[in-house]
């Protein structure tokens, strides 16, 4: 996705947690949202920031500073399911409208 | 509800082929978004509906591509001719506007393969 950077790739344990971070450059910012995508299947929804700050959802967080173009997503006792390509997406309504711009996704490996 | 619904799951043709992908929204969901992945691009957009009218369709690759929603619960993208660079996995997504989240809810997609 254009001008959307996040890792390629990370490893961690099981039971630990890890951040993976997204930064973007937008124009018309108007929600960051993170998605699950296991091998073969379609993205599910993680997570939604339009405004600063950390949501929390069970093992799951984002944060979003919009002055920075900077998210990440949170994930805690980490399980092997969590092995999963997490994609950042942005919507940005001057230049795409409705539609999200999607980065190209951090491929998580979760170690026993 | 069942989800987003999309057919066929997998299809392999021959390069010059035409090729005709199949999209069932959500119920209610008023927009409607194709998007194509592949493994250098990752995710991009190619076209999105509102109320079934084409609202950007800048993602399209070429006038070999053309996608219609002729009524709110169905949606049809197709190449013509299709060429092995068209191989990938091609998603359709619906949403609701003013939903909680906004989030796409994305459908299991089709994997195509031009040989």
């Amino acid at each position: 996705g254009q001008n959307i950077d996040q890792p390629t790739e990370m490893t961690a344990t099981e039971g630990a947690i890890v951040q993976i971070n997204c930064t973007y450059q937008t124009s018309g910012f108007n929600g960051l949202f993170w998605y699950q995508q296991h091998a073969g299947e379609a993205p599910t929804f993680l997570s939604y920031n339009v405004l600063d700050g950390l949501e929390e959802k069970g093992r799951f967080s984002s944060f979003l500073s919009r002055s920075k173009g900077y998210s990440y997503l949170l994930l805690k006792e980490l399980q092997m399911k969590d092995s999963a390509s997490y994609l950042c997406a942005v919507r940005d309504l001057l230049n795409s409208g409705y539609a999200l711009n999607f980065g190209k996704g951090t491929s998580l490996l979760v170690t026993p | 509800d069942a989800g987003v619904i999309q057919s066929p799951r997998h299809e392999v043709t021959e390069m010059g082929q035409e090729v005709t992908l199949r999209c069932k929204p959500i119920s209610g969901h008023d927009y409607l978004f194709w998007y194509r992945q592949t493994m250098m691009r990752g995710l991009e957009l190619l076209i999105y509906f509102n109320n079934n009218v084409p609202i950007d369709d800048s993602g399209m690759p070429e006038d070999r591509f053309s996608a219609k929603m002729p009524n709110a619960s169905f949606s049809t993208l197709k190449i013509q001719p299709s060429e092995p660079r068209d191989s990938a996995v091609y998603f359709c997504a619906s949403n609701e506007r003013g939903a909680s989240y906004n989030e796409q809810f994305f459908g299991p997609g089709t994997r195509l393969t031009v040989l």
